[in-house]
């Protein structure tokens, strides 16, 4: 039990255009999931905090309008990158918190990861 | 300043081999976890541990909790092959937060 998906798990796009990431909990409702960000052979860095039928929280020197993130329902949240640029290219990660049930509050289950690349 | 950093940053050693992965913080944490991650893969959950002192085993892995909730030890016994890969410490931001703070990160080798 307990599993994240993302789709896609790879995409290469080109400078200037957008992509969507979706993350998606499989057999539990998540009321918040959070979306990361790794660099190579660093650490994750995490960039927002979704919560299901609200504005996402960013952490400082994220741009809100370069990450959409829309979380619409249990157990599917988006992120947008929007006019994507090379700097952009990473491995995105989110995570997801089960809304009660049978987790402790912090902890998290995790999405094997999409990595975005853009020429 | 990172408020997890974790030592080394790097290990490579011989299969069989015994090591320590160290987090280290100047801030109380309520809870540490460990994750393991492999390339291309998101983390997977090892170990929660919430008590000052605490010890969990699992397997050929020994997590310890420090006494004051600041830092915490992963010790691997017999390393194998299979053990490669990145392991991260991670804790909630604050009591009670649900977001997480990784740690810097310890990339593992075992050599066969």
């Amino acid at each position: 039990g307990a599993v994240v998906s993302q789709h896609p798990s790879r995409v290469i796009c080109k400078s200037g255009t957008s992509v969507k990431i979706e993350c998606r909990s499989l057999d539990f409702q998540a009321t918040t999931m959070f979306w990361y960000r790794q660099f190579p052979k660093q650490s994750l860095m995490l960039m927002a905090t979704s919560n299901e039928g609200s504005k996402a929280t960013y952490e400082q020197g994220v741009e809100k309008d370069k990450f959409l993130i829309n979380h619409a329902s249990l157990t599917l949240s988006t992120l947008t990158v929007t006019s994507a640029h090379p700097e952009d290219s990473s491995f995105y990660i989110c995570s997801a918190r089960e809304a009660g049930g049978r987790a402790r509050s912090y902890e998290q289950y995790f999405g094997p990861g999409t990595r975005l690349t853009v020429t | 300043t990172q408020l997890l950093e974790q030592s080394p940053q790097f290990l490579s050693i011989q299969e069989g081999e015994n090591l320590t992965v160290y987090c280290n913080s100047s801030s109380v944490f309520s809870s540490l976890q460990w994750y393991r991650q492999e390339p291309g893969e998101g983390p997977v959950l090892l170990v929660t541990v919430v008590t000052g002192g605490e010890v969990k085993k699992l397997k050929r892995l020994t997590f310890q909790f420090g006494d004051a909730r600041k830092d915490s030890s992963l010790h691997i016994t017999a390393a194998q092959p299979g053990d490669t890969g990145l392991y991260l410490c991670a804790g909630p931001i604050y009591t009670g937060a649900n977001n997480l703070f990784f740690g810097t990160g310890t990339r593992l080798t075992v050599i066969p």
